[in-house]
């Protein structure tokens, strides 16, 4: 148990379906983060939360749409994917020190995600 | 600029040591480490902050050498548990986390 808690954990969607992931943290933390974990490459850090604010998008698709409604939550909506988005999505949350870090990230299980 | 990690892979026996570096090739500030186990969150093992330190958990450490931009991972006396992928996340001075792409490690017994 990292404090750090995503759902579902597997998903399967068409091409055509929108879904959403969750993540909610439970460490008091004041960022929060979306990464993508495909086989066999580094982890790709796609989006960035501070205080509930974006500060970080990693030229993503529009495909993919975080929202933040609060310091605890994340979403990553998903509409009209493609079958090479399939990929485990990671979830994880930091507390953020005056801009600098040293800060240690939180990862979830993850959400593990196929397109068909 | 993502680290570079390696090796890809490696094979041990229980007892055996090894070593996974991690280089960058820009100005670091931080090197984190994880262990992933498959179907597993990426676990934290420690961080090492600028100024050559060197930081141990269980029987696992880690050295830091800013001047060259570069950590290392020890394994020492492995143990089965030790099984997973190791990554390295590098910080210039922001707060984000590039990682390097891993490395594998099997323990047999």
């Amino acid at each position: 148990e990292t404090g750090v808690t995503q759902t579902p954990r597997h998903l399967v969607m068409g091409m055509t379906n929108k879904k959403s992931l969750k993540c909610e943290q439970h460490l008091g933390h004041n960022a929060m983060y979306w990464y993508k974990q495909s086989a066999k490459k580094p982890l790709e850090l796609m989006f960035v939360y501070s205080l509930e604010e974006r500060v970080e998008n990693n030229s993503v698709p529009s495909r993919f749409s975080p929202e933040c409604p609060n310091s605890s939550h994340l979403f990553l909506h998903l509409h009209t994917l493609q079958p090479e988005d399939s990929a485990l999505y990671l979830c994880a949350s930091s507390q953020r020190q005056g801009g600098r870090s040293g800060n240690t990230i939180y990862f979830g299980e993850g959400s593990w995600l196929t397109v068909v | 600029q993502q680290p570079v990690q390696s090796p890809q892979a490696v094979i041990l026996r229980e007892g055996e040591d090894a070593v996974i570096n991690c280089s960058s090739s820009k100005a670091l500030y931080s090197v984190h480490w994880y262990r992933q186990k498959h179907g597993e969150a990426p676990v934290f093992l420690m961080i090492l902050l600028k100024g050559g330190e060197q930081k141990g958990h269980e029987k696992i450490s880690a050295s830091f050498n800013e001047k060259k931009q570069q950590s290392s991972l020890y394994l020492t006396a492995s143990q089965l548990s030790y099984s997973g992928t190791y990554f390295c996340g590098t910080e210039g001075g922001d707060y984000k986390l590039s990682f390097g792409a891993g490395t594998t490690v099997t323990v047999r017994a």
